[in-house]
């Protein structure tokens, strides 16, 4: 079982839509939970993190972590064809031994 | 402000050659990384470094080796090519250690595939 599981989607919704992406963790020492987006041909790049349990709202970005289902959740409003994008989560622990663990990413779509 | 670059974008090995995928940052962090990018996978760490002369392994080091000799360059070389090495690989930095919450700077990666 991997550390962190994520549905590769892809996930195609109208322009304006909420979109709702989701990963869950097995490892209960994660304590920083972020979402990186990757457009296609590009790296990765930081675009929420939130540190233990609650919610984080970024302009129409929304992150939430659920520590005690092991669960975190980015939801996108109004959404944009230029949220198409590949959406990763990221978790990481607090000793210096761990490191941050990807999950396999969603590619998702907006479509005009 | 160039950030992380890393180079060739593309590459073609014939099984068994040898390379160097190179990466420098100019934003003077202690932590750089490389991870390898493969369908269904996400991302997976190959080796890291805490600072100039200190490097470790990460999660699928083999057929990897890795040297930092300054701050801003972190030189990743393939030993002896194999199919299994195609993939995209990134380089990464950051200016806090690895497990914690801070912001990890990507390269725009590297494409590379073994024939």
């Amino acid at each position: 079982q991997k550390e962190v599981e994520q549905d590769p989607g892809p996930l195609s919704v109208p322009e304006g839509a909420i979109v709702s992406l989701n990963c869950t963790y097995s490892n209960s020492a994660f304590q920083y939970f972020m979402w990186y987006r990757q457009y296609s041909r590009k790296g990765p790049e930081l675009l929420m993190y939130t540190y233990s349990s609650g919610n984080k709202e970024d302009g129409r970005f929304t992150a939430q972590v659920d520590k005690s289902s092991k669960y975190i959740s980015l939801f996108i409003r109004d959404s944009q064809p230029s949220d198409s994008a590949t959406y990763l989560c990221a978790m990481g622990g607090y000793s210096s031994a761990s490191k941050i663990i990807f999950g396999s990413g969603t590619r998702l779509s907006i479509r005009p | 402000n160039a950030g992380v670059t890393q180079t060739p974008k593309f590459q073609v090995l014939k099984t068994g050659q040898s390379m160097t995928l190179q990466c420098a940052q100019d934003m003077n962090h202690e932590y750089m990384s490389w991870y390898r990018q493969d369908p269904g996978m996400g991302l997976r760490l190959i080796h890291y470094s805490v600072g100039a002369g200190i490097t470790d392994q990460g999660e699928v080091p083999n057929g990897y080796n890795v040297s930092r000799s300054t701050t801003e360059d972190f030189p990743l070389r393939l030993l002896s090519a194999a199919p299994s090495q195609t993939s995209v690989y990134f380089c990464a930095s950051s200016d806090r250690a690895l497990h914690s919450g801070n912001t990890i700077y990507f390269g725009e990666g590297s494409w590379l595939t073994v024939v």
